[in-house]
C-alpha cells in the first residue's frame, strides 16, 4: 500500500516559483503515473499535471506554460515547479497516484501567495 | 468553466436516497470510466467508486455508482448525517489526454 508524503514552501511572493516534492513510500513505482492537483479555498479540485517513471508528462493546458513536473525514480520522488504565481494559485496542493483516476494522495500542502 | 457538469448543491431527508449526476462528453466519460470522492471540510477527498460502479475494501453499499452515455451518477441510499460532504466526479479525457473533476456538489442531510 502507497503512502505519499509531500513537502515545499507554504508561503509565497507574486512572481516567485511555487516548488513541492512527493515521495512514494511503498508498492510500484514504475507502473503508475503520478499527478499533482490543488483544491482553491472553498473550491473544486484542479488536477495540474503528471509524471510517469521514464518522465512522459501530461499537463492541464491551461496551466502548462507555468508548469514543469518531473521525477527521480531513483528516489520514488516526483516534483511540482509553478512559476510566476499569483493570488489566484493559492491553494492545497496534492500529490497523488493515477490508477484506477486518483486512488492516492497526499496529505496536502497549503500555498498562500501574498505580498 | 468545469468540462464535467455536477449540481452544486442536492439536498435530501435522513433516511432517503439523493442521486448526483456528473455529465460530460464522448471524449470523456463516454469513453472512459469514472471515479467518484467524497470530501469533508479541512480533509483530503475519498474514493468512493472507482470504475464507474465498483467501490473500494471499506465503502458501504448505499454509496453505488452508474454511466449511461456521456453521464454518470451517484447514488446514496439511507443518507445520515454523517454523509454531508462534498462529492466529486472525475474521469480521464482521451482528447485532452487530462484527468478531468467536475464542479463538486454539496450534500446536505436535512
Amino acid at each position: 500500500q502507497v503512502q505519499l508524503q509531500q513537502w515545499g514552501a507554504g508561503l509565497l511572493k507574486p512572481s516567485e516559483t511555487l516548488s513541492l516534492t512527493c515521495v512514494a513510500d511503498g508498492g510500484s513505482f514504475s507502473g503508475y503515473y503520478w499527478s499533482w492537483i490543488r483544491q482553491p479555498p472553498g473550491k473544486g479540485l484542479e488536477w495540474i499535471g503528471e509524471i510517469n517513471h521514464s518522465g512522459s508528462t501530461n499537463y492541464n493546458a491551461s496551466l502548462k506554460s507555468r508548469v514543469i513536473i518531473s521525477v527521480d525514480t531513483s528516489k520514488r520522488q516526483f516534483s511540482l515547479k509553478l512559476t510566476s504565481v499569483t493570488a489566484a494559485d493559492t491553494a492545497v496542493y496534492y500529490c497523488a497516484r493515477r490508477d484506477v483516476l486518483i486512488s492516492h494522495w497526499g496529505q496536502g500542502t497549503l500555498v498562500t501567495v501574498s505580498s | 468553466q468545469f468540462v464535467l457538469t455536477q449540481p452544486p448543491s442536492v439536498s435530501a431527508a435522513p433516511g432517503q436516497k439523493v442521486a448526483i449526476s456528473c455529465s460530460g462528453s464522448s471524449s470523456n466519460i463516454g469513453r472512459n470510466y469514472v471515479s467518484w470522492y467524497q470530501q469533508f471540510p479541512g480533509t483530503v477527498p475519498k474514493l468512493l467508486i472507482f470504475d464507474n460502479n465498483r467501490r473500494p475494501s471499506g465503502i458501504p453499499d448505499r454509496f453505488s455508482g452508474s454511466k449511461s452515455g456521456t453521464s454518470a451518477t451517484l447514488d446514496i441510499t439511507g443518507l445520515q448525517t454523517g454523509d454531508e460532504a462534498d462529492y466529486y466526479c472525475g474521469t480521464w479525457d482521451s482528447s485532452l489526454s487530462a484527468v478531468l473533476f467536475g464542479g463538486g456538489t454539496k450534500l446536505t442531510v436535512l
